[in-house]
Order: structure tokens, then C-alpha cells, then sequence
């Protein structure tokens, strides 16, 4: 089976522009999460998909947004980019049933905000 | 508050020795506890997970972890290491209806050879 694919690989914005970011999961996998990753704050939680709902929301403004469509592929969307927002952008997926499933994570998207 | 703690930032071993990374927990229900290692410029990569059961769990590449309870922690051990080994790991818990995880803030391994 092909892993969870993520593109671009890198982004390289400038400040106040928007950014989407994509992510295939796994064929099969109807749940899709999305993380931030940066030095400062390590890993943090964005939010998750399952059957096109958001079930879950991390901590972060609404300039913060996702989608999933019904194929279970899944876009992020960042409006209104800050320098902080410069950040590994990770995407995860899991199978049907949530309970302690596993995250398969793709190898990112490299956002670089100037 | 749910955390997930791994108090050594950087630990470097030669090649051959044996690995601990620790890791504690703070979770108000039944967590699930996973470890992931993350190669420089790539993705999460599942090492092993706990779910209930037997708590010594068994992984990839040759790691363990044990799940203790009482001491809510869930160390990642391996008896000898390679120098492919060199990465940095997570420890992560979660729990529930939701694929929402709290990570630690990872410890960096160095390989000596």
C-alpha cells in the first residue's frame, strides 16, 4: 500500500499571503489528522477529519482551517500567514475505528513563511 | 492536564550499547501509548504502541517499551544499538474516540561508533 503522501513537500510564502496544503492518506483510511511541528513547540495538534467532519480541534486561531472530501483526501488551509506559522506541517491518517489506532504520518510539508 | 514528559533532550551511546528513553505520562483515562522516531527531514514513523494487555511491548527495529502504571511511564528500551539508530523519538499518548495525540518534546539520539 502507498503511505500517506503530502504535497508540496516545500512552501515558501510571504507574510499575509494563504496557503493550502494537501494530504492523501492511506488507501482505506477514512481518518485524517493534521500536526504542526516546530522547534519551539514541538508537535502540536491542528485537527482531524473523519467521513468529512471535524471531530477534534487543537488549540490554534481560525486563520486555521481543513477540509476532508469524500475520498478522504484532506486539505489544510493557513490564511493570513504569520512568520510564526513557519513550521513542518505533518498529516496522519488512521483506519475506520479510532480507538488506539495508530497514526500513519506522511513526510510533511515544509512551510517557510518570509 | 494530559502531557506527555521525556526528560532527556539529547543522549548519546556507542554503537553496540544498550538504549533507555524515558517517557511519563499524564492522562485522566485509559491511555494508549505510542512510540515514533523521526529521521531528519522526514515523517512520524511507528515504532510500537501500547493498547492493554501484556505491558511489555514489543516493536520494530528491535525496541521495546514497557508500560508500567503505577509509575505512568512507558519507556522505550532496545539492547544494543546501531548507528542507524541515530534519530529523534517521541513518545505520545492518546485515548478515546479520537486519533488526538500529545507528544513529548522528544529525545534526540546521537550513535558514537
Amino acid at each position: 500500500k502507498a503511505g500517506v503522501t503530502q504535497t508540496p513537500r516545500y512552501l515558501i510564502k510571504t507574510r499575509g499571503q494563504q496557503v493550502t496544503l494537501s494530504c492523501s492518506p492511506i488507501s482505506g483510511h477514512r481518518s485524517v489528522s493534521w500536526y504542526q511541528q516546530t522547534p519551539g513547540q514541538g508537535l502540536q495538534f491542528l485537527f482531524e477529519y473523519f467521513s468529512e467532519t471535524q471531530r477534534n480541534k487543537g488549540n490554534f486561531p481560525g486563520r486555521f482551517s481543513g477540509r476532508q472530501f469524500s475520498n478522504s483526501r484532506s486539505e489544510m488551509n493557513v490564511s493570513t500567514l504569520e512568520l510564526g506559522d513557519s513550521a513542518l506541517y505533518l498529516c496522519a491518517s488512521s483506519p475506520l475505528s479510532p480507538e488506539g489506532s495508530p497514526l500513519h504520518f506522511g513526510n510533511g510539508t515544509r512551510l517557510t513563511v518570509t | 492536564a494530559q502531557s506527555v514528559t521525556q526528560p532527556d533532550i539529547h543522549i548519546t551511546v556507542s554503537e553496540g550499547a544498550s538504549l533507555e528513553l524515558r517517557c511519563n505520562y499524564s492522562y485522566g483515562a485509559t491511555p494508549y501509548l505510542f512510540w515514533y522516531v523521526q529521521s531528519p527531514g522526514q515523517g512520524l514513523q511507528l515504532l510500537l504502541k501500547y493498547f492493554s494487555g501484556d505491558t511489555l511491548v514489543q516493536g520494530i527495529k528491535g525496541f521495546e517499551a514497557e508500560f508500567k502504571r503505577s509509575q505512568s511511564s512507558f519507556n522505550l528500551r532496545k539492547p544494543s544499538v546501531h548507528w542507524s539508530d541515530a534519530a529523534e523519538y517521541f513518545c505520545a499518548v492518546g485515548g478515546g474516540a479520537t486519533n488526538k495525540l500529545i507528544f513529548g518534546t522528544g529525545t534526540l539520539l546521537a550513535v558514537q561508533p
